[in-house]
């Protein structure tokens, strides 16, 4: 199975911070890397696909990078909204798998 | 477009629980669905899958669960199910059933829409 490591495992920001988290695949994944947001108690929303692919109604504060083995999701000014943790989750090979989570508190 | 899944409760070790997840407001039988789990404080475990009638319904699953889980799917019912058999206290999670999308023609797949969830506990 492919591993995902996801880091920091938790942050907090201020509102108007850059924050970034890293995800790391244990092999090569080319561009399959999915982002996803989750709020406590809910279920998770799918932010950025193919690794750099906006979802549609997505705010354009975030961004994904990278490529075969690292990624990078980006949120360039942090919002109150943007609590939560995230999750990174590979799609080159079944099973699919999920990073560990980075969960972001604001300040 | 909405995903609703029910089913959920209280099982002992070793029980049986059927799980079942109502699309719609799209085409659920063009498809390809997942069920995705999260026990009580942890991260996200993918479960498995069934595609579409135009691959065939095949389904495939996670080791964690392969040979005590089973996913079907009723088309004419916009509806999928996960029947859970053996179940184990290290099944306790909410269940999710989510839809998979691909990124035009590419093989980019994600999942764009989920349903809220139904716990399942198992404990004596």
């Amino acid at each position: 199975d492919i591993q995902m490591t996801q880091s920091p495992s938790s942050l907090s920001a201020s509102v108007g911070d850059r924050v970034t988290i890293t995800c790391r695949a244990s092999q090569t994944i080319s561009s399959y890397l999915n982002w996803y947001q989750q709020k406590p108690g809910k279920a998770p929303k799918v932010l950025i696909y193919a690794a750099s692919s906006l979802q549609s109604g997505v705010p354009s504060r975030f961004s994904g990078s990278g490529s075969g083995e690292d990624f990078t999701l980006t949120i360039t000014s942090l919002q109150p909204e943007d609590f939560g943790t995230y999750y990174c989750q590979q799609s080159y090979r079944t099973p699919l798998t999920f990073g560990g989570g980075t969960k972001v508190e604001i300040k | 477009a909405q995903l609703v899944e029910s089913g959920g409760g209280l099982v002992q070790p070793g029980g049986s629980l059927r799980l079942s997840c109502e699309a719609s407001g799209f085409t659920f039988s063009d498809h390809y669905m997942d069920w995705v789990r999260q026990a009580p404080g942890k991260g996200l475990e993918w479960i498995g899958r069934t595609r579409n009638r135009a691959n065939s319904y095949t389904t495939m699953y996670a080791a964690s669960v392969k040979g005590r889980f089973t996913i079907s799917r009723d088309d004419s019912k916009d509806s999928m199910y996960l029947q859970m058999n053996s179940l184990r206290p290290e099944d306790t999670a909410v269940y999710y059933c989510a839809r998979l999308e691909r990124d035009g023609s590419s093989y980019y797949w994600y999942f764009d829409l989920w349903g809220r969830g139904t716990l399942v506990t198992v404990s004596s």
